[in-house]
This record gives structure tokens, C-alpha cells and sequence, in this order.
């Protein structure tokens, strides 16, 4: 089973309208949580972190459920420049030099359509 | 923007040669990745350093080596190229300090192509 699993789409969305998609990680250790952003053949960005409460960014929301081990993200009234591949990461704490690790997952595709 | 670079940013080789891919960064972060990504599929940790003279294996086995000489600079070597290691491949670092929110910053990428 992979750490972080994720549906790989395409999750094909009308402009404006609004789209979810899940992530679930495996390991229960996991600590810290992000979203990244990555367009066809360019560098991951980081889109949000993902705290426990939830946080809200314009309009891109992120939960966690640490129960379930999932996090989610939801876009609302999506652009067309909202297409692109969302990359779940979770931090797994590395014990050796006291460091961390990410681990990402497959990717989400949305494709946002006129 | 993020200050990280990566050269060459496009490389054609033939099989046998070896290569060197550089990274450096000047945001004087302690810990430094090397991530491999083939089109359309998920990046792969194939090596990290926490700081000078540290060097880890990451979690694809990679034939690549790398040296961490330089808090800024990360160089990744293959000693002798095969049309395998034909993928692209993606430099990140973050901040040393112990913490669990630290952004791992990305370079635009080496795209190697092995003959």
C-alpha cells in the first residue's frame, strides 16, 4: 500500500463551479500536512499547509481528518487557470538527525473547462 | 520566487557518459532533496542531506551519488548514463530548523534524456 494515495483523475470541472477531492496517508505518525500545485512540466509549488482545524484560503479550503487519516481539498468557483495537478504531501518525522521528510502522492488532475 | 537553480535545465546524452546535475540555492537552508519524476507520474525521493557532509539514500534506489561539500550546492552525479535514468529530475530544499510546517522549495528542473 502506498503512503499517500490519491485519485488521479482528471476530475473534468466546469468553470465555476466547485470541485473536492481526498487524499489518504498511512502512516498514523505523520505529523504535517500540505498541498502542493504542480503544472505540466514545471517545479511543485505549495498551494497551503493543512492544519488540524482546517484553514481556509481565498477559495481553496483544506481539511484533515486524522481519525480516517485523510485530507481533503475543495476548490470553489473554479478558474480555467485552476488546471493543473494537486499533489498531496505528508511530513513523516525522520527520528535520524532529527529531520523530516515529505512523501508525496500521485496527484490529483483537474481540468477546469469553459 | 524561490531561489533555487538547477543546470543544465535540458540535457541530451549519449549512453556511458557521465553527467553531473547541479543544484544550488541561496536561501542558506540546512536540508536539500533530489526527487526523480517521470511525465504524468508521482516524484520519487532518491537522495536528501540535513546539512554539509550529510548524505542520505532516499526512498527510490537510485545509481545516482551526490555530495553535500557546500551548504549551497548539491550536486547529483551518475557515473555512467543508460537510457533507464532517461526521467526528469527536481531539486528541493527547506530550513533546517526542527519543525513540521517547512516548505520544501523547488528548482525548475533537469530533463535527461539518455541515448
Amino acid at each position: 500500500r502506498k503512503e499517500v494515495e490519491q485519485d488521479p483523475g482528471p476530475f473534468n470541472v466546469p468553470e465555476g463551479a466547485t470541485v473536492a477531492f481526498n487524499c489518504t496517508y498511512s502512516n498514523s505518525a505523520s505529523q504535517s500536512f500540505f498541498w502542493y500545485r504542480q503544472d505540466c512540466r514545471k517545479e511543485p509549488k505549495l498551494l497551503m499547509s493543512v492544519y488540524s482545524s482546517g484553514n481556509e484560503d481565498g477559495r481553496f479550503t483544506a481539511q484533515l481528518n486524522r481519525a480516517s487519516q485523510y485530507i481533503s481539498l475543495l476548490i470553489r468557483d473554479s478558474k480555467l487557470s485552476d488546471s493543473a495537478t494537486y499533489l498531496c504531501v505528508v511530513n513523516v518525522p525522520v527520528i535520524k538527525a532529527a529531520g523530516n521528510k515529505l512523501t508525496f502522492g500521485g496527484g490529483t488532475r483537474v481540468l477546469v473547462k469553459p | 520566487e524561490a531561489d533555487i537553480y538547477q543546470t543544465p535545465r535540458y540535457l541530451v546524452i549519449g549512453t556511458g557518459k557521465k553527467i553531473t546535475l547541479e543544484c544550488s540555492q541561496t536561501m542558506g537552508h540546512d536540508k536539500m532533496y533530489w526527487y526523480q519524476q517521470d511525465p504524468g507520474m508521482e516524484l520519487h525521493l532518491i537522495h536528501y542531506s540535513y546539512g554539509v557532509n550529510s548524505t542520505e539514500k532516499g526512498d527510490l534506489s537510485s545509481e545516482s551519488t551526490v555530495s553535500r561539500i557546500r551548504t549551497e550546492h548539491f550536486p547529483l552525479t551518475l557515473e555512467s548514463a543508460r537510457p533507464s535514468h532517461t526521467s526528469q529530475y527536481l531539486c528541493a530544499s527547506s530550513e533546517g530548523m526542527q519543525g513540521y510546517y517547512n516548505e520544501q522549495f523547488f528548482g525548475p528542473g533537469t530533463r535527461l534524456t539518455v541515448l
